[in-house]
């Protein structure tokens, strides 16, 4: 049974980078497409991207230019980084898994997401 | 990007009795070459991570109570817990893989015992 765990600061300063970690146990990180997900009051449920083993990446154009995504396939683990936060990207940070079902020249088109993290609570606050 | 309306928002029910919550699409998220609507569903309870039920708009996922089934075509959904349970308080989404990415998902529909 595989699992994800999140981790990071619970604490980010306004203007500077959120960075979080997911770490996959019981199972491998390559066949597998990787996402982020946070919650919030406000929009609840938003996808902000995904990566694979080989680094592939697709974003969420509403977030595109302040996320990057990275993989360390040797620790089975993939990070996000979001920068330039604000008060608004106050959220649980899910890290989640899911299969793909067919991928063309740009992007793969995921399925449903069949095993998430705990989730991480990350304030934005000075 | 699809739009996911649940509704209602919250939904309190006896034990025993049948729960429905409903989902609304903006865009229709069936692909008529393989007659699949690209809806999933889900179960979140605090302190937990979301569970996935249902996915294929219909298909149970692996390990879910048979109480819990659903239906729906196009831009409407249902999920239906026939006799709710008390471990069945959670706050349920669906979520729309059709366009994904970007995937979206519907405001959630927070259940509770009457």
């Amino acid at each position: 049974q595989v699992q994800l765990q999140e981790s990071g600061p619970g604490l980010v300063k306004p203007s500077e980078t959120l960075s979080l970690t997911c770490t996959v146990s019981g199972g491998s990180i390559r066949n597998y497409y990787w996402s982020w997900i946070r919650q919030t009051p406000g929009k609840g449920l938003e996808w902000i991207g995904y990566i694979n083993y080989s680094g592939s990446t697709n974003y969420n154009p509403s977030l595109k230019s302040r996320v990057s995504m990275s993989v360390d396939t040797s620790k089975n683990q993939f990070s996000l980084n979001l920068s330039s936060v604000t008060a608004a990207d106050t959220a649980v940070y899910y890290c989640a898994r899911s299969t793909s079902r067919n991928c063309d020249s740009s992007t793969c088109y995921l399925d449903w997401f069949d095993s998430w993290g705990q989730g991480t609570q990350v304030s934005v606050s000075s | 990007d699809i739009v996911m309306t649940q509704s209602p928002d919250s939904l309190a029910v006896s034990l025993g009795e049948r729960a429905t919550i409903n989902c609304k699409s903006s865009q229709s998220v069936l692909y008529s070459p393989n007659n699949k609507n690209y809806l999933a569903w889900y179960q979140h309870k605090p302190g937990q991570p979301p569970k996935l039920l249902i996915y294929w708009a219909s298909t149970r996922e692996s390990g879910v109570p048979d109480r819990f089934s659903a239906s729906g075509s196009g831009t409407d959904f249902t999920l239906t817990i026939s006799s709710l349970q008390a471990e069945d308080v959670a706050i349920y989404y669906c979520q729309q893989y059709y366009t994904s990415p970007p995937s979206t998902f519907g405001q959630g529909t927070k259940l509770e015992i009457k």
